[in-house]
């Protein structure tokens, strides 16, 4: 079993709807990372969170750290939001990631 | 604007022909890592350079090998590239101290083929 499990695996949306994506994870952690891949490769940092909630624009991240799951909502979503959303741990005493399979997102129009 | 680059953005080689991919950082961070990512699937970590130490991940191919010469520049060297080394290669950053918690800057990738 994969320590860090996501869902859906694929989601399609239409233009405006709003996106939850979750995140489970089985092991202790120091933080949790929110990703987005858009095609053609390049990797961008959403969020990183040890607690609590963030928001950025019109994404906002929560983290349950009690029952080890995050989930990752888009509001008023759009066709350019398409991408796949990773969700990435750091185990605890270790800087490195452990990367959850990713969904993939479609916004239509 | 400090940024992650990675050169070239697309790389063909052939079978066996020995292959350098390069990556540069303008963040003046401590941490460098080099993740394989083949298709449909999640980044795998082949190794990470914490200021000079050299990480290697044990199920890392012998194949694959590292340089970092300097803080700001980062090689993955495939020695005799396989067909099944087809992949997207991601270099990121991180200024790690001691402090858990500090994302990962990511560059574009270099998305290898063999022929």
């Amino acid at each position: 079993k994969n320590e860090v499990e996501q869902s859906p695996q694929n989601l399609t949306a239409q233009e405006g709807e709003f996106i939850t994506i979750n995140c489970s994870y089985s092991v202790g952690i120091s933080a949790l990372h929110w990703l987005q891949q858009h095609p053609g490769g390049g990797i961008v940092s959403l969020f990183m969170l040890s607690s609590g909630k963030k928001k950025h624009g019109r994404l906002i991240a929560t983290i349950n750290i009690q029952e080890k799951h995050s989930s990752l909502h888009i509001t008023a979503s759009h066709p350019r939001d398409s991408a796949v959303y990773i969700c990435a741990v750091e185990k605890g005493g270790s800087e490195k990631l452990v990367f959850g399979k990713g969904t993939k997102l479609t916004v239509n129009p | 604007d400090a940024m992650v680059i990675q050169n070239p953005r697309y790389q063909v080689t052939q079978f066996g022909k020995p292959v350098t991919l390069s990556c540069s950082q303008t963040l003046n961070h401590n941490v460098m890592y080099w993740y394989q990512q083949k298709s449909s699937q999640a980044p795998k970590l082949l190794f990470h350079y914490y200021d000079k130490d050299f990480n290697n991940e044990a199920d890392t191919p012998d194949n694959f090998q590292s340089r970092r010469p300097n803080t700001s520049f980062c090689f993955l060297d495939i020695r005799s590239p396989g067909l099944g080394d087809a992949a997207m290669y991601l270099c990121a950053t991180s200024r790690v101290e001691g402090a858990p918690g500090q994302p990962q800057h990511f560059g574009d990738g270099t998305r290898l083929s063999i022929l």
